[in-house]
C-alpha cells in the first residue's frame, strides 16, 4: 500500500464550485504539505502543517484553505474554484525526527476547473 | 526570497553521451534535494545533499553540492533511455516547505 495517498486522483469541476482534495499518510510523519504544479513552473507551496494545531501559509495560499483533521490527514479546499486553479496538486510529508528533512510525495490529484 | 534556477530547462541528448544539469540558488541553504518525475507521475527522491562538497552517486547519476557557490550539479554518464524524465532541484534546510526549480525536461534518444 502507498504511504501517501490522495483522493480523488482526477477531478473536473466548474467555476464557482467548492472542491476538497484529501491526503492521508501511513508514514507516521508529523509534517504535511500541499503543492501545486503547473507546466513549466515547477512546484509551488500552498500550505504546510507541523501538527494538528499548526497551519502555515505558503507562497500561493490565496484562494485555498486547509484542514489538518488528524496527524495522518491533511485536506485542501478551494472554496470557489476558478479556471486558473487548474493544476496538478501534490501532498507531501516529512518527519520531524528524520535526519534529512526529506519530503515524500503522494501520487497527485489532477484538477480541471472549467 | 529564495530563487532557484535550473539550466537547461529542456535537454535532448543521445544515448551514451554525458551531460550536466545545473541548479543555482540565491540564498544560503545547508542542503539540497534532487527529485525525478516521470510523465503523469509523482516526484521520486533521488539525492539528498547535506553539506558543502557532498557528492552522491546512483548508477549513471551523480549529484554534487557547492554551498559557497550556491550551486548543485546533476551529472549523467553514458545516458540511457530510461533516464528520460523531468529532474527538479530544491534547496532547503528548514521544515517550512521546499522551493523548487522549474525542472529540466530530459529526453534521451537512441
Amino acid at each position: 500500500d502507498a504511504d501517501v495517498t490522495q483522493t480523488p486522483r482526477n477531478r473536473i469541476t466548474k467555476t464557482g464550485k467548492r472542491i476538497m482534495l484529501e491526503c492521508s499518510q501511513t508514514k507516521g510523519h508529523d509534517r504535511m504539505y500541499w503543492y501545486r504544479q503547473d507546466p513549466g513552473l515547477g512546484l509551488r507551496l500552498i500550505y504546510y502543517s507541523f501538527d494538528v494545531k499548526d497551519i502555515n501559509k505558503g507562497e500561493i495560499s490565496d484562494g485555498y484553505s486547509v484542514s489538518r483533521q488528524a496527524q495522518a490527514k491533511f485536506s485542501l479546499s478551494l472554496e470557489s474554484a476558478i479556471p486558473n486553479q487548474t493544476a496538478l496538486y501534490f501532498c507531501a510529508t516529512s518527519d520531524l525526527g528524520g535526519a534529512y528533512n526529506e519530503q515524500f510525495f503522494g501520487p497527485g490529484t489532477r484538477l480541471t476547473v472549467l | 526570497e529564495l530563487k532557484v534556477e535550473q539550466n537547461p530547462l529542456f535537454l535532448s541528448m543521445q544515448e551514451g553521451k554525458n551531460y550536466t544539469i545545473y541548479c543555482n540558488y540565491s540564498t544560503t541553504s545547508d542542503r539540497l534535494y534532487w527529485y525525478r518525475q516521470d510523465p503523469g507521475k509523482s516526484l521520486e527522491s533521488l539525492f539528498v545533499l547535506l553539506s558543502n562538497g557532498a557528492v552522491k552517486q546512483e548508477g549513471r547519476l551523480m549529484a554534487s553540492l557547492d554551498t559557497k557557490a550556491r550551486l548543485s550539479t546533476l551529472h549523467i554518464t553514458a545516458a540511457v533511455h530510461d533516464l528520460s524524465a523531468t529532474y527538479f532541484c530544491a534547496p532547503g534546510g528548514g521544515a517550512d516547505g521546499l522551493t523548487f526549480g522549474k525542472g529540466t525536461h530530459l529526453i534521451i534518444q537512441p
